[in-house]
């Protein structure tokens, strides 16, 4: 069985820059959530979707969206990058009931210069 | 919201002996904790996990206990190997969502 895949694995960005971020999840689960890590912040929840609507939301500010298409498969979008928003991105998938296991991908690491 | 503390923030142990990480929570609706292991350059392996309506729980080496009263946590590994050095982070959730403690650096000396 998959696990949990994150393209693509490096990305440098430029400051003001936009960039979009892909999950696939494994096969037959509909949960998708995001996390960002970060040295000083540790794993920090961005949002969560279930059947192509977001169910949760953290508190980051609205240049991070996200979506989930028909497939279950996830992307996330970071406008006007910072340099702040330097991290690892990971994308955790989960089953169809909450609070069950969440399995992490590999994560992006995200540099923005 | 949910606030989770865990502690040590480093943890050096010999071969062959035991290693506790504790975690503490504040949201008394969190009914979900799983715990991971972190290795360099991956992501988060779910390693174990505990519900709300459970004590404790073991998975040969490992083992988790869980006191609601108290809103405590811990991760229990036993027979310590070098493979278990790694950062390990405890977490609580509602609802889908998760909060991390900020994790436990283990380094188990051969």
């Amino acid at each position: 069985k998959a696990g949990v895949t994150q393209t693509p694995r490096y990305l440098i960005k430029t400051r003001g820059q936009q960039v979009t971020l892909s999950c696939s999840p494994i096969s037959g689960h509909r949960s998708v959530s995001w996390y960002q890590q970060t040295p000083g912040q540790g794993l920090q929840f961005l949002f969560e979707y279930f059947s192509e609507t977001q169910r949760n939301k953290g508190n980051f500010p609205g240049r991070f969206s996200g979506r989930q298409f028909s497939n279950s498969r996830s992307e996330m979008n970071v406008s006007t990058l910072e340099l702040g928003d330097s991290a690892l991105y990971l994308c955790a998938s989960s089953g169809r009931v909450a609070d069950t296991e969440a399995f992490f991908g590999q994560g992006t690491r995200l540099t923005v210069v | 919201g949910e606030n989770v503390e865990q502690h040590p923030s480093t943890l050096s142990v010999q071969e062959g002996d035991s290693a506790v990480i504790k975690c503490t929570y504040s949201d008394s609706a969190s009914n979900y904790f799983p715990w991971y292991k972190q290795e360099l350059g991956k992501g988060p392996q779910l390693i174990i996990d505990i519900r709300s309506n459970v004590g404790e729980k073991k998975d040969q080496r490992i083992a988790v206990t869980l006191n609601k009263t108290a809103k405590h946590f811990s991760l229990h590994i036993t027979e310590t190997q070098p493979e278990d050095s790694a950062v390990y982070f405890c977490a609580a959730s509602k609802r889908g969502t998760l909060t991390f403690g900020k994790g436990t650096m283990l380094l188990v000396s051969p």
